[in-house]
């Protein structure tokens, strides 16, 4: 039982560069979310996922999409990355909706140049 | 707007010694829940205690506990008997439980326990 995994650990993109980071849970979790982590604020939800093939909007998803085409995986992506989408990015997976504890991956480090 | 403040950036405590790390926050809703987390130097955030609004008993977690006052919209996290794996970040959460989902996290109180 591996958790909450996290893929790739750290990453360094130039301005204007794609990808995806892959968040896998093992736990059947239903609920699924993406929170960035800046230096001296807190975790800002960017995207939640309520289950298989939903998703929306958390506080702060410009420049982000995200996709869960399998309950175990919820799928970011940065189309064009912008120096201000540095940050560290947390997956996180919740049984029950909000009120329920929810797992951290370990995160992911992304330097965008 | 829901707001969570986290006021002591960084304490410090013995080893063995009990510490209190304070949170306020500040909101309309009746119905909500209250976390505490930790994010120790892997990075990884772990739930320390949670607590629902609508219960007056405080929560308590082996040597964690909190002090939460609902008409003063606090939420104190309260370490006894403080060991060395307890350096961390810590951070406290508040859930909507109605209408827009909305989770809010302080920014944190970093806690180094001494030997």
């Amino acid at each position: 039982n591996a958790g909450v995994t996290q893929t790739p650990k750290f990453r360094v993109l130039k301005t204007g560069q794609s990808m995806t980071l892959l968040c896998a849970q093992d736990m059947n979790h239903e609920y699924m979310y993406w929170y960035r982590q800046d230096p001296g604020m807190g975790l800002r939800l960017i995207h939640y996922s309520v289950g298989e093939g939903t998703t929306a909007k958390g506080e702060v998803p410009d420049g982000y999409n995200v996709s869960r085409l399998k309950k175990q995986n919820f799928l970011l992506g940065l189309e064009s990355a912008a120096p201000s989408q540095t940050s560290v990015y947390f997956c996180a997976s919740s049984y029950f909706f909000s009120t329920d504890t929810q797992y951290f991956g370990p995160g992911t480090r992304l330097t965008v140049l | 707007a829901q707001t969570v403040t986290q006021s002591q950036p960084e304490m410090s405590v013995q080893e063995a010694e009990t510490v209190t790390l304070s949170c306020t926050y500040d909101t309309s809703e009746n119905n909500y829940y209250l976390f505490w987390y930790k994010q120790p130097p892997s990075r990884q955030m772990i739930l320390v205690i949670r607590q629902e609004a609508y219960k007056q008993q405080n929560a308590t977690e082996n040597r964690f506990s909190v002090n939460f006052q609902k008409a003063a919209k606090s939420f104190s996290l309260k370490i006894s008997d403080s060991q060395l794996g307890d350096t961390a970040m810590y951070f406290c959460a508040f859930v909507f439980t109605s209408g827009t989902y909305k989770y809010i996290f302080g920014t944190g109180t970093r806690l180094k326990v001494l030997a």
